[in-house]
Protein backbone atom coordinates (compact mmCIF):
# COMPACT_ATOMS: atom_id res chain seq x y z
CA UNK A 1 0.00 0.00 0.00
CA UNK A 2 0.79 3.43 -0.97
CA UNK A 3 2.39 4.93 2.09
CA UNK A 4 4.49 8.54 2.89
CA UNK A 5 6.44 8.84 5.69
CA UNK A 6 7.66 12.15 7.11
CA UNK A 7 10.47 13.25 9.72
CA UNK A 8 9.81 14.55 12.46
CA UNK A 9 8.98 17.63 14.11
CA UNK A 10 11.71 20.90 14.18
CA UNK A 11 11.72 23.91 16.02
CA UNK A 12 14.21 26.88 14.36
CA UNK A 13 15.01 30.55 15.51
CA UNK A 14 13.99 33.20 12.83
CA UNK A 15 16.30 33.09 9.55
CA UNK A 16 17.38 29.58 9.38
CA UNK A 17 16.56 27.01 7.46
CA UNK A 18 14.49 23.58 8.19
CA UNK A 19 14.65 20.47 5.82
CA UNK A 20 11.96 18.11 5.41
CA UNK A 21 11.60 14.36 4.11
CA UNK A 22 9.05 12.14 2.70
CA UNK A 23 10.22 8.51 2.59
CA UNK A 24 7.62 6.88 0.11
CA UNK A 25 6.94 3.32 -0.48
CA UNK A 26 4.19 0.82 -1.91
CA UNK A 27 4.51 2.70 -5.53
CA UNK A 28 6.98 3.59 -8.11
CA UNK A 29 8.54 6.61 -6.66
CA UNK A 30 9.36 8.35 -9.98
CA UNK A 31 5.89 7.91 -11.43
CA UNK A 32 4.22 10.56 -9.38
CA UNK A 33 4.54 13.88 -9.04
CA UNK A 34 4.94 15.00 -4.78
CA UNK A 35 3.77 17.96 -3.62
CA UNK A 36 4.08 20.40 -0.43
CA UNK A 37 1.46 21.36 1.21
CA UNK A 38 1.32 23.46 4.47
CA UNK A 39 -0.97 24.70 7.33
CA UNK A 40 -0.31 27.21 9.73
CA UNK A 41 -2.50 26.50 12.93
CA UNK A 42 -6.02 26.80 12.60
CA UNK A 43 -5.66 27.87 9.26
CA UNK A 44 -6.23 26.72 5.79
CA UNK A 45 -4.37 24.67 3.06
CA UNK A 46 -1.63 26.21 1.06
CA UNK A 47 0.50 24.93 -1.91
CA UNK A 48 4.18 25.77 -2.11
CA UNK A 49 4.59 23.38 -5.27
CA UNK A 50 5.80 20.43 -6.86
CA UNK A 51 8.77 18.21 -7.75
CA UNK A 52 8.72 15.59 -10.50
CA UNK A 53 10.69 12.71 -9.25
CA UNK A 54 11.50 11.47 -11.97
CA UNK A 55 13.20 14.24 -13.61
CA UNK A 56 13.61 16.41 -10.97
CA UNK A 57 11.55 19.56 -12.36
CA UNK A 58 10.04 21.46 -9.41
CA UNK A 59 7.54 24.12 -9.88
CA UNK A 60 7.23 26.75 -6.91
CA UNK A 61 4.22 28.84 -5.97
CA UNK A 62 5.23 31.97 -6.27
CA UNK A 63 5.05 33.67 -2.32
CA UNK A 64 8.25 30.62 -1.76
CA UNK A 65 9.82 31.63 -4.39
CA UNK A 66 13.30 32.00 -3.65
CA UNK A 67 13.00 30.48 -0.30
CA UNK A 68 12.12 26.85 -0.90
CA UNK A 69 13.99 23.90 -2.84
CA UNK A 70 12.57 20.58 -3.19
CA UNK A 71 14.76 18.08 -3.92
CA UNK A 72 14.32 14.10 -4.14
CA UNK A 73 16.76 11.22 -3.84
CA UNK A 74 15.54 8.14 -6.06
CA UNK A 75 18.18 5.30 -4.68
CA UNK A 76 15.75 5.91 -1.31
CA UNK A 77 12.38 6.69 -2.67
CA UNK A 78 12.05 9.88 -0.45
CA UNK A 79 11.55 13.19 -1.26
CA UNK A 80 12.92 16.44 0.80
CA UNK A 81 11.59 20.34 1.19
CA UNK A 82 13.69 22.72 2.36
CA UNK A 83 12.62 26.35 3.74
CA UNK A 84 15.41 29.27 4.05
CA UNK A 85 15.03 32.66 5.62
CA UNK A 86 12.16 31.12 8.57
CA UNK A 87 10.28 33.62 9.53
CA UNK A 88 7.41 33.15 12.54
CA UNK A 89 4.61 33.06 10.13
CA UNK A 90 6.48 30.11 8.82
CA UNK A 91 5.12 28.00 11.85
CA UNK A 92 2.95 25.12 10.69
CA UNK A 93 2.26 21.49 9.29
CA UNK A 94 3.80 20.65 6.14
CA UNK A 95 2.56 17.69 4.29
CA UNK A 96 3.85 15.88 1.49
CA UNK A 97 1.04 14.66 -0.83
CA UNK A 98 1.37 12.62 -3.78
CA UNK A 99 -0.92 13.41 -7.22
CA UNK A 100 -3.20 10.67 -9.35
CA UNK A 101 -2.16 9.06 -12.62
CA UNK A 102 -4.52 11.62 -14.28
CA UNK A 103 -4.81 14.72 -12.01
CA UNK A 104 -3.23 16.72 -9.19
CA UNK A 105 -5.87 15.67 -6.45
CA UNK A 106 -3.97 14.55 -3.75
CA UNK A 107 -5.19 10.26 -2.68
CA UNK A 108 -2.09 10.13 -0.71
CA UNK A 109 -0.92 12.72 2.24
CA UNK A 110 2.10 12.33 4.84
CA UNK A 111 0.94 12.44 8.19
CA UNK A 112 2.60 16.04 8.09
CA UNK A 113 5.92 17.36 10.15
CA UNK A 114 4.98 20.67 12.64
CA UNK A 115 7.76 22.89 11.59
CA UNK A 116 7.76 26.19 14.61
CA UNK A 117 9.59 28.84 14.16
CA UNK A 118 10.27 30.78 17.44
CA UNK A 119 13.12 32.72 18.94
CA UNK B 1 -4.17 32.49 -10.11
CA UNK B 2 -7.61 31.04 -9.51
CA UNK B 3 -8.90 31.83 -6.08
CA UNK B 4 -11.17 29.31 -4.38
CA UNK B 5 -14.19 31.06 -2.47
CA UNK B 6 -16.12 28.38 -0.15
CA UNK B 7 -19.11 28.78 2.10
CA UNK B 8 -20.76 29.00 4.66
CA UNK B 9 -17.26 29.18 6.24
CA UNK B 10 -19.25 27.13 9.51
CA UNK B 11 -22.33 25.26 9.88
CA UNK B 12 -24.33 23.11 12.61
CA UNK B 13 -26.75 20.85 11.34
CA UNK B 14 -28.47 17.53 12.99
CA UNK B 15 -27.83 13.92 12.48
CA UNK B 16 -29.13 12.91 9.24
CA UNK B 17 -29.87 16.36 7.55
CA UNK B 18 -28.78 16.98 4.18
CA UNK B 19 -25.75 19.47 3.97
CA UNK B 20 -24.28 21.63 1.13
CA UNK B 21 -21.39 23.34 0.79
CA UNK B 22 -20.22 25.66 -1.85
CA UNK B 23 -16.87 26.32 -3.57
CA UNK B 24 -16.78 29.48 -6.40
CA UNK B 25 -13.72 29.40 -8.52
CA UNK B 26 -12.20 32.91 -10.02
CA UNK B 27 -12.68 32.10 -13.37
CA UNK B 28 -14.19 28.92 -14.99
CA UNK B 29 -11.39 26.00 -14.70
CA UNK B 30 -13.65 22.97 -16.09
CA UNK B 31 -13.96 20.17 -13.78
CA UNK B 32 -10.54 20.11 -12.36
CA UNK B 33 -12.04 20.45 -9.03
CA UNK B 34 -11.34 18.22 -5.97
CA UNK B 35 -12.80 18.55 -2.12
CA UNK B 36 -11.19 16.57 1.00
CA UNK B 37 -12.19 15.91 4.39
CA UNK B 38 -9.36 16.97 7.08
CA UNK B 39 -10.42 15.90 11.02
CA UNK B 40 -8.18 17.59 13.63
CA UNK B 41 -4.46 16.17 14.04
CA UNK B 42 -4.86 14.72 10.77
CA UNK B 43 -4.01 15.11 6.87
CA UNK B 44 -6.69 15.35 4.55
CA UNK B 45 -8.69 13.15 3.06
CA UNK B 46 -9.85 12.69 -1.02
CA UNK B 47 -13.28 12.62 -0.97
CA UNK B 48 -14.23 13.54 -4.37
CA UNK B 49 -12.08 14.36 -8.01
CA UNK B 50 -13.22 15.99 -11.34
CA UNK B 51 -15.95 17.45 -9.49
CA UNK B 52 -17.92 14.75 -8.96
CA UNK B 53 -15.99 11.42 -8.85
CA UNK B 54 -16.05 9.82 -5.79
CA UNK B 55 -12.63 8.65 -4.69
CA UNK B 56 -12.55 4.76 -3.83
CA UNK B 57 -13.83 3.94 -0.49
CA UNK B 58 -15.24 7.00 0.25
CA UNK B 59 -19.39 6.25 1.58
CA UNK B 60 -21.90 7.15 -1.01
CA UNK B 61 -23.62 9.52 1.14
CA UNK B 62 -20.87 12.40 -0.09
CA UNK B 63 -21.48 13.82 -3.66
CA UNK B 64 -19.83 16.16 -5.69
CA UNK B 65 -21.77 18.85 -8.82
CA UNK B 66 -20.85 21.63 -10.90
CA UNK B 67 -18.52 22.53 -13.21
CA UNK B 68 -17.16 26.72 -14.86
CA UNK B 69 -16.96 28.30 -11.70
CA UNK B 70 -19.89 26.93 -9.56
CA UNK B 71 -19.23 23.27 -7.45
CA UNK B 72 -21.08 21.96 -4.64
CA UNK B 73 -20.13 19.18 -2.08
CA UNK B 74 -23.37 17.03 -0.50
CA UNK B 75 -23.53 14.72 2.14
CA UNK B 76 -27.14 13.44 2.01
CA UNK B 77 -27.55 12.08 5.23
CA UNK B 78 -25.05 13.75 7.79
CA UNK B 79 -23.28 10.96 10.30
CA UNK B 80 -21.49 12.71 13.51
CA UNK B 81 -18.49 10.69 11.94
CA UNK B 82 -18.70 13.32 9.18
CA UNK B 83 -18.07 16.42 11.93
CA UNK B 84 -14.83 17.99 9.94
CA UNK B 85 -13.44 20.55 7.77
CA UNK B 86 -13.92 20.69 4.31
CA UNK B 87 -11.96 22.47 1.44
CA UNK B 88 -12.04 22.24 -2.13
CA UNK B 89 -9.29 22.61 -4.24
CA UNK B 90 -8.84 23.83 -7.86
CA UNK B 91 -6.34 21.46 -9.43
CA UNK B 92 -6.23 23.01 -13.26
CA UNK B 93 -3.13 24.37 -13.39
CA UNK B 94 -0.48 25.41 -11.14
CA UNK B 95 -0.78 27.34 -8.43
CA UNK B 96 -2.83 24.48 -7.15
CA UNK B 97 -4.96 26.78 -4.54
CA UNK B 98 -7.53 25.95 -1.71
CA UNK B 99 -10.70 27.29 -0.57
CA UNK B 100 -10.54 28.63 3.08
CA UNK B 101 -12.80 25.73 4.61
CA UNK B 102 -16.03 25.28 6.16
CA UNK B 103 -16.65 23.49 9.43
CA UNK B 104 -19.11 20.77 9.91
CA UNK B 105 -20.20 20.44 13.27
CA UNK B 106 -23.85 18.26 14.34
CA UNK B 107 -26.24 20.38 16.24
Amino acid sequence: QVQLVQSGAEVKKPGASVKVSCKASGYTFTGYFMHWVRQAPGQGLEWMGWINPNSGDTNYAQKFQGRVTMTRDTSINTAYMELSRLRSDDTAVYYCARDTSSSWSFAFWGQGTLVTVSS
Amino acid sequence: DIQMTQSPSSLSASVGDRVTITCRASQGNANYLAWYQQKPGKPPKLLIYSASTLQSGVPSRFSGSGSGTDFTLTISSLQPEDVATYYCQNYQSAPLTFGGGTKVEIK
